[in-house]
């Protein structure tokens, strides 16, 4: 099975930082990649699908990108709602595998 | 509005059976696959298994095969999670998700919490 790397496990960033959390495949998976955003004790919330798609109603702070094997979320600038762990998740085959998350908080 | 509506929190033995649902709304059922996925309390999220309603061709996760069983019904628009023998180490929230014609999960349930403990 693919396995899904998340980097870095965990970060602590300023409001209005940019903050880039990456998520490797250990095959590739073209362009099979959605970001989610979980806040603690909600539902996992669709970001990005197709490596960089943005879900209707995301704010544009969000952005993804990669193809095969390596992939980016990007927060351009980061604001207090931003407070989640994200996931990112492959679905070109089964098992749609998650990462191990990133948890962001604010410095 | 597409909907997913999950039963509510279980509370089990071990070894007891356990069948939760999830019923969909708004949309075509039959149409999309909906998948399973647990959370364990401070872990992330994980793949269980999903079925396509249509003709119920059911997929599962290595990890889960075997362990759970993934089922729907056409007829009232709700998918199924079930055990035949819960253990401790199924205390989880488990959530189900509407898939998209690609394949990821855009509309996801309330979540199920279930516990189990002697």
């Amino acid at each position: 099975d693919i396995q899904m790397t998340q980097s870095p496990s965990s970060l602590s960033a300023s409001v209005g930082d940019r903050v880039t959390i990456t998520c490797r495949a250990s095959q590739g998976i073209s362009h099979y990649l959605a970001w989610f955003q979980q806040k603690p004790g909600k539902v996992p919330k669709l970001l990005i699908y197709a490596a960089s798609t943005l879900q209707s109603g995301v704010p544009s702070r969000f952005s993804g990108s990669g193809s095969g094997t390596d992939f980016t979320l990007t927060i351009s600038s980061l604001q207090p709602e931003d407070v989640a762990t994200y996931y990112c998740q492959k679905y070109n085959s089964v098992p749609k595998t998650f990462g191990q998350g990133t948890k962001v908080e604010i410095k | 509005e597409v909907q997913l509506v999950q039963s509510g929190a279980e509370v089990k033995k071990p070894g007891e059976s356990l069948k939760i649902s999830c019923k969909g709304s708004g949309y075509s059922f039959t149409s999309y696959w909906i998948g399973w996925v647990r959370q364990v309390p401070g872990n992330g999220p994980e793949w269980m298994g999903i079925i396509y309603p249509g003709d119920s061709d059911t997929r599962y996760s290595p990890s889960f095969q075997g362990q759970v069983t993934i089922s729907a019904d056409k007829s009232t628009s709700t998918a199924y999670l079930q055990w035949s023998g819960l253990k401790a180490s199924d205390t989880a929230m488990y959530f189900c998700a509407r898939h998209d014609s690609t394949g990821f999960g855009d509309y996801w349930g309330q979540g199920t919490l279930v516990t189990v403990s002697s």
